[in-house]
């Protein structure tokens, strides 16, 4: 059974950077799709990118702009990066896997998530 | 953009069916799936393709889309349904996850 460990600051600075990493154990990075997911307080869920363990990406075309994902075979993990944060970013953040084929997708299984705030 | 609407709320007495519907433009074009979220937790699939159950996911939940409509059914609702579930989609067009904004299921 998989597992996803994200890990990363709770507190942001706005106009900086947001750094996550999600740790997968139980199984190999390689050969399948991982995501970000993001949840403000009580509200819904909202993608934010894939990568493959290849390193190719999507990204969510809200968040293109300020997005980056990496990943790292060696270590199992993939990472998040969001720059220029507003506290609109505050939120819990997810890392799951994906099964995607390029007309269907679904998220397999999921962190247990990482708050987030963005504050001064 | 692609939207997917959901209702804010659905009652359900227990041992009663629960139907949880999830409109969209043409969704039924689309393959559509399902997430079970409890308070504090993280969301959990319960429904994949259309109308694939996960394993260790109960036979009492299944799922149907057809013309702009995606219906999750939850028959014999137990107390422990009683969650948050959001629909989700892919939208090809604009390369983009899309998710409804979330129903939450109360059985009493």
């Amino acid at each position: 059974q998989v597992q996803l460990q994200e890990s990363g600051p709770g507190l942001v600075k706005p106009s900086e950077t947001l750094s996550l990493t999600c740790t997968v154990s139980g199984g190999s990075i390689s050969i399948y799709y991982w995501s970000w997911i993001r949840q403000p307080a009580g509200k819904g869920l909202e993608w934010i990118g894939r990568i493959y363990s290849s390193g190719s990406t999507n990204y969510s075309p809200s968040l293109k702009s300020r997005v980056t994902m990496s990943v790292d075979t060696s270590k199992n993990q993939f990472s998040l990066r969001l720059s220029s944060v507003t506290a609109a970013d505050t939120a819990v953040y997810y890392c799951a896997r994906e099964s995607y084929s390029g007309s269907l997708n679904w998220f397999e299984s999921w962190g247990q998530g990482t708050l987030v705030t963005v504050s001064s | 953009s692609y939207e997917l609407t959901q209702p804010p709320s659905v009652s359900v007495s227990p041992g009663q069916t629960a139907s949880i519907t999830c409109s969209g433009d043409q969704l039924g074009n689309k393959y559509t799936c399902w997430y079970q979220q409890k308070p504090g937790q993280s969301p959990v699939l319960v429904i994949y393709q259309d109308n694939k159950r996960p394993s260790g996911i109960p036979e009492r939940f299944s799922g149907s889309n057809s013309g702009n409509t995606a219906t999750l059914t939850i028959s014999g609702t137990q107390a422990m349904d009683e969650a948050d579930y959001y629909c989700q989609a892919w939208d090809s067009s604009t390369a983009n996850v899309v998710f409804g904004g979330g129903t939450k299921l109360t059985v009493l």
